[in-house]
C-alpha cells in the first residue's frame, strides 16, 4: 500500500541553524501538507501546497519558513534559523482527488532544537 | 473559526469494556470526520473517515458516527484491549483539500 514517508526520523540542531525536513507524499496526489505537534500539545496546522505554490498556511508559517516541491516527488520544509520553540514531531501528508480527499500522513521528523 | 474538543480527555477502563470516545466541532460545515491513533512520541494512524453524508463507519471493533448537525461523532471502541492503549484524535477539514483541524485527544488505557 502506498505510504508517505520523511527523512529524517529525528534530527538534532543547534539554535540558529538551518534544518530541511524531506518528505514523499504519495505518487499520484496533488495536494501537500506540513503540520506540527509540540510536545504534549495538539497537532497544529502549518502549510498546504498545491499546484507548486502555498495554498494556504498558518500565522506559525512566518518568514522562518518555507516549503519546496524541488524535483516532483520531494516536498521540503525548510526552517532557516531555528529557535528552541521550533522543537516539535513535524508531519508531512498528501491527498489526491478522490472521493475522500483523505490525507494520508507520514511518520514524522522529531525535530530537536538545543 | 473551526474549534474541535474531545471529551474526556482521559479514560482508564478494565479490558473487555466497551467504550465512547467523544468528539466535538464547532462549524458544521465540515468535508469529512477523521479518528486517528496517536501511539506515545509516534505518528498518526489513521482509523475511520467518515464522509460529511455518511452516519457512520466500521473498521473491526471500531465504529464511528456522525452527526453534523449537532457538531458531534463518537468513537465506539468494542471489547477493550490492553494494545487499544494510546491517544485517539478526531480531526476534521472545512472542505475538500483544506487542513485539518485537530482536537486535543483523549488518552486511553486499557487495564490487563
Amino acid at each position: 500500500e502506498p505510504e508517505v514517508t520523511q527523512t529524517p526520523s529525528h534530527q538534532v540542531t543547534q539554535m540558529g541553524q538551518e534544518v530541511i525536513l524531506r518528505c514523499v507524499p504519495i505518487s499520484n496526489h496533488l495536494y501537500f501538507y506540513w503540520y506540527r505537534q509540540i510536545l504534549g500539545q495538539k497537532v497544529e496546522f502549518l502549510v498546504s501546497f498545491y499546484n507548486n505554490e502555498i495554498s494556504e498556511k498558518s500565522e506559525i508559517f512566518d518568514d522562518q519558513f518555507s516549503v519546496e516541491r524541488p524535483d516532483g516527488s520531494n516536498f521540503t520544509l525548510k526552517i532557516r534559523s531555528t529557535k528552541l520553540e521550533d522543537s516539535a514531531m513535524y508531519f508531512c501528508a498528501s491527498s489526491g482527488q478522490g472521493l475522500s480527499y483523505e490525507q494520508y500522513f507520514g511518520p514524522g521528523t522529531r525535530l530537536t532544537v538545543t | 473559526k473551526q474549534e474541535v474538543t474531545q471529551i474526556p480527555a482521559a479514560l482508564s477502563v478494565p479490558e473487555g469494556e466497551n467504550l465512547v470516545l467523544n468528539c466535538s466541532f464547532t462549524d458544521s460545515a465540515i468535508y469529512n470526520l477523521q479518528w486517528f491513533r496517536q501511539d506515545p512520541g509516534k505518528g498518526l494512524t489513521s482509523l475511520l473517515l467518515i464522509q460529511s453524508s455518511q452516519r457512520e463507519q466500521t473498521s473491526g471493533r471500531l465504529n464511528a458516527s456522525l452527526d453534523k448537525s449537532s457538531g458531534r461523532s463518537t468513537l465506539y471502541i468494542a471489547a477493550s484491549q490492553p494494545g487499544d492503549s494510546a491517544t485517539y484524535l478526531c480531526a476534521a477539514p472545512r472542505s475538500s483539500a483544506s487542513k485539518i483541524i485537530f482536537g486535543s485527544g483523549t488518552r486511553l488505557s486499557i487495564r490487563p
